[in-house]
């Protein structure tokens, strides 16, 4: 079936490191959503990347979806404390609706 | 301010026994889904929906069932819980066009003894 693999699947970083992770999908995706949830609560969304080799930035968060469509990447610069969670990317499917599919996760913990 | 509710946070059943969890959006939101959480596995969508009385399967449908009666309210059912069950279970809904960003309630931890 269609997957979404993600690496890694943990990641620990001393304070003020950069920090990246990376999907990469079996079939060609529609868009792509990235979501960060944070120790003890829920996936919170963050972006939508849906053209061919879109970037976006949010203050320290870059995101970058390839040309073919199939994998994407997340890089934090200059991690912080407050970055800690885990990172999941979630791929759309073409004719499927709003279904999603999740990428493992990566988990990053920060040393201050 | 969006939300998704789920009517528990903590439950622990029986083996055998069947177990309702409920999640109720105010968004007026089309697309409703059920997630399992397993560490390592990432986030596995078990049944969607996305209209009232629709419901299509996701990955890992066996064991569950699920009812959308009215269009905020989604519930899965396992029909009889067993100990492989045990895990965080989580709901989430969107639109159907434009934004289809999935806003994800506080999530269910279920523990089946």
């Amino acid at each position: 079936g269609q997957q979404v693999m993600q690496i890694p699947q943990y990641q620990h970083v001393q304070e003020g490191e950069d920090f990246t992770t990376y999907c990469n999908s079996s079939t060609t995706l529609s868009n792509i959503q990235w979501y960060k949830q944070r120790p003890g609560g829920h996936p919170v969304f963050l972006i939508q990347l849906v053209k061919s080799g879109e970037v976006k930035k949010q203050k320290r968060l870059t995101f970058q979806f390839g040309e073919a469509k199939k994998n994407s990447s997340l890089h934090i610069t200059a991690t912080q404390t407050t970055d800690v969670g885990t990172y999941f990317c979630a791929g759309r499917i073409y004719n499927q609706g709003g279904k999603l599919i999740f990428g493992q996760g990566t988990e990053l913990s920060v040393k201050p | 301010d969006v939300k998704v509710t789920q009517s528990s946070r903590y439950l622990v059943k029986r083996t055998g026994e069947k177990v309702f969890l409920e999640c109720v959006q105010d968004m007026d939101h089309e697309n409703m889904f059920w997630y399992r959480q397993d560490p390592g596995l990432g986030l596995r969508l078990i049944y969607f929906s996305y209209d009232v009385k629709m419901k299509e399967k996701g990955d890992i449908p066996e064991g569950y069932s699920v009812s959308r009666e009215k269009k905020e309210r989604f519930s899965l059912i396992l029909e009889s819980a067993s100990t492989n069950q045990t895990s965080m279970y989580l709901c989430a809904s969107s639109f159907v066009e434009g934004f289809l960003g999935q806003y994800f309630g506080p999530g269910t931890r279920l523990t089946v003894t």
